[in-house]
């Protein structure tokens, strides 16, 4: 069954630092977003890619995060100066309308 | 902006019983519905949706019900397992040309005991 893959599973950087998590959609999917979800808290919504652009973007994504589709398999979440409120962990989905399928996540943890 | 609420943030359920999960949202043009399952350490498993020209839909062992009169969305699952303890949340989604706008609840703990 096709599922989408999310790298590094864990990543810890130092406060100010760039990261950038990958995900690997579902090939036939056109729709991507990005979430994340602070330890014991609800999964929150950052941002969904459709046609090479960003279609809807929350509160949350602001001018420190980016994302790209720099090729025809990976979905990139950058963040360019992290700070410790970024600890969380992000997923990744993709759908082709309806189902949304999601990743295992990328724990990122900012010291 | 829309916000979604659940009414129990936990609940613990006999196996073999039968298990109802609530979410309450605000937006009434929402038109679209998911249930999500999280265990532990991973990522949102879809379950079942529902469109908002609904009021029912079936799956295996789970039954999605939506009453738009009073913007409440139920889960129910049928002779609950231990391998339905997880944690569950309802997605409301506004859908345009452009992609859906996802608003999640913050979920209800089910723990299933033997």
């Amino acid at each position: 069954e096709p599922e989408v893959t999310q790298t590094p599973s864990h990543q810890v950087t130092q406060m100010g630092q760039e990261v950038i998590l990958r995900c690997v959609p579902i090939s036939n999917h056109l729709y991507f977003y990005w979430y994340r979800q602070i330890l014991g808290q609800k999964v929150e919504f950052l941002v969904s890619f459709y046609n090479n652009e960003i279609s809807e973007k929350s509160e949350i994504f602001d001018d420190q995060f980016s994302v790209e589709r720099p090729d025809g398999s990976n979905f990139t979440l950058k963040i360019r100066s992290t700070k410790l409120e970024d600890s969380a962990m992000y997923f990744c989905a993709s759908s082709f309308k309806p189902e949304q399928y999601f990743g295992p996540g990328t724990r990122l943890t900012v010291t | 902006g829309e916000s979604v609420g659940l009414h129990l943030p936990t609940l613990s359920v006999q196996e073999g019983d039968n298990s109802i999960i609530n979410c309450a949202y605000s937006n009434s043009a929402s038109d679209y519905f998911i249930w999500y399952k999280q265990e532990s350490g991973k990522g949102p498993q879809f379950i079942i949706d529902i469109r908002s020209n609904m009021d029912k839909r079936q799956g295996q062992r789970v039954t999605v019900l939506l009453n738009k009169t009073v913007k409440h969305l139920s889960l129910q699952i049928a002779a609950t397992q231990p391998g339905d303890s997880a944690v569950y949340f309802c997605a409301v989604i506004e859908e345009d040309n452009y992609g859906q706008n996802f608003v999640f609840g913050p979920g209800t703990r089910l723990s299933v005991l033997p």
